[in-house]
């Protein structure tokens, strides 16, 4: 069964704690994404990898980072440095060629809470 | 003014009727063009992709593209009350590597 799984669905943070969201995909895709949305908000770009190994800064990286060391997971961390992280976190992926390039495909999304 | 701008409704269309979604991009050289629907608390899901001027269609939804206008819409015909939604515009501009989102429309059907 082919798709985009994120973990935990629901997080909750303390002040000063870094949590990592996690993201997996079996589609063979070799790009993915992580997102932010915010109520009643568009999607804003934090990170993207378009290879194993190689990631770029989104819009609004600060006080987040990930890594992509397989192809099939690129995990976000979100540290104490980000000051406002409240928010639904979606992860994506897609193919880099062809005609559907870039038809971003979503996970489920995780809903993170400071409290 | 944004990349990607769509009126955030809410948009009301009663049921049977047809919905008519707009989006107008700013990146002259956008070359891909993508409507996502999202259910409250929900992923986005994408329903349309378009790549060429003019109309695509698929069931009841169909896609317009106007490049020299820089404008992109969503038709959605028979609206049914599981329609209602927030729908995302997305358009891959000049830069190969991502897309940029539309703020969204809310659209509800009334029954």
């Amino acid at each position: 069964d082919g798709g985009i799984t994120q973990s935990p669905k629901y997080l909750f943070r303390k002040e000063g704690q870094n949590v990592t969201l996690s993201c997996e995909q079996n589609l063979n895709h070799d790009a993915m994404y992580w997102y932010r949305q915010d109520p009643g908000q568009g999607l804003r770009l934090i990170y993207y990898s378009q290879i194993v190994n190689d990631f770029q800064k989104g819009d609004i990286a600060e006080g987040y980072s990930v890594s992509r060391e397989k192809k099939e997971s690129f995990p976000l961390t979100v540290t104490s440095a980000q000051k406002n992280p409240t928010a639904f976190y979606l992860c994506a992926s897609a193919l880099t060629g062809g005609a559907a390039y870039n038809e971003q495909f979503f996970g489920p999304g995780t809903r993170l809470t400071v409290l | 003014q944004k990349e990607v701008e769509q009126n955030s409704g809410p948009l009301s269309v009663p049921e049977g009727a047809i919905a008519s979604l707009n989006c107008t991009y700013s990146d002259r050289v956008s070359q891909s063009f993508f409507w996502y629907r999202q259910y409250s608390g929900k992923s986005p899901e994408l329903i349309m992709s378009i790549y060429s001027n003019g109309d695509k269609e698929d069931g009841r939804f169909t896609a317009q593209l106007n490049k020299a206008s820089q404008y992109v819409s969503l038709l959605i015909r028979d609206s049914q009350p599981s329609d209602s939604a927030t729908y995302l515009c997305a358009v891959r501009g000049s830069s190969a590597s991502k897309i940029i989102f539309g703020s969204g429309t809310r659209l509800s059907i009334r029954p």
